[in-house]
């Protein structure tokens, strides 16, 4: 069974930039989620994708943007980076549909805008 | 949105010595998970618990879903044991909402 992978590990970008963000979800899963952590808090909830659209989202601005593909991959697009976006992007994978709402996390990327 | 609060935020052990940690939930849930981050800041899973009890290995948990709280249980505690854990709960609004942690630092 493969697990949820990220990519890239890092990241420095500069403030204004563009970013994308990837995961592969867990064999045999249907839906993405993206949460952000920022530096000593709790991950925060940014969007959820199934079925290749956005089935939930959090408090984040329009500029953060995701899509899903067939393959149940996903990414993560943040456009206009700000200072604030420094923080650590977590992909959760998970089957929606089944009896357990499990979500599986992979190692995450970490987003350095300077 | 539910709120979450975990407790104690910091916790200080003597290796081999047992802990609990706390975690309390605003409203009714469909799922509660427990997760130890890493230091490189992946989120393992513990256990899934929306209710009821588990045991793996020297870990613990207890869910009382009626009365809104989970209690992690770390016994016979060793330096790998160190990170923050995470309760993460799910009422059915499609995202999981994290406490703050419990940062864990176990002394050799």
């Amino acid at each position: 069974e493969t697990g949820v992978t990220q990519s890239p590990t890092h990241l420095i970008k500069t403030r204004g930039q563009q970013v994308t963000l990837r995961c592969s979800s867990q064999s045999g899963h249907n839906t993405v989620s993206w949460y952000q952590q920022a530096l000593g808090q709790g991950p925060q909830f940014i969007f959820q994708y199934y079925r290749e659209e956005e089935n939930g989202r959090g408090n984040f601005p329009p500029r953060f943007s995701g899509l899903q593909f067939p393959n149940y991959s996903s990414e993560l697009n943040v456009n206009a980076l700000e200072l604030d976006d420094s923080a650590l992007y977590l992909c959760a994978s998970s089957r929606w549909g089944s009896t357990s709402y499990e979500q599986y996390f992979g190692p995450g990327t970490r987003l350095t805008v300077t | 949105g539910i709120q979450v609060e975990q407790s104690p935020p910091d916790l200080i052990l003597q290796e081999g010595a047992n802990s609990t940690l706390r975690c309390n939930f605003s409203d009714s849930v469909n799922n509660l998970q427990w997760f130890h981050q890493n230091p490189w800041g992946q989120l393992i899973n513990l256990f899934y618990i929306p209710s009821g009890t588990k045991q793996n290995g020297r870990l613990s948990a207890t869910t009382v879903a009626t009365e809104r709280y989970s209690l992690l249980y770390i016994s016979s505690s060793q330096t790998t044991d160190s990170g923050v854990y995470f309760c993460a709960v799910f009422s059915g609004d499609y995202k999981l909402s994290f406490g703050a942690g419990t940062t864990v630092t176990v002394r050799a």
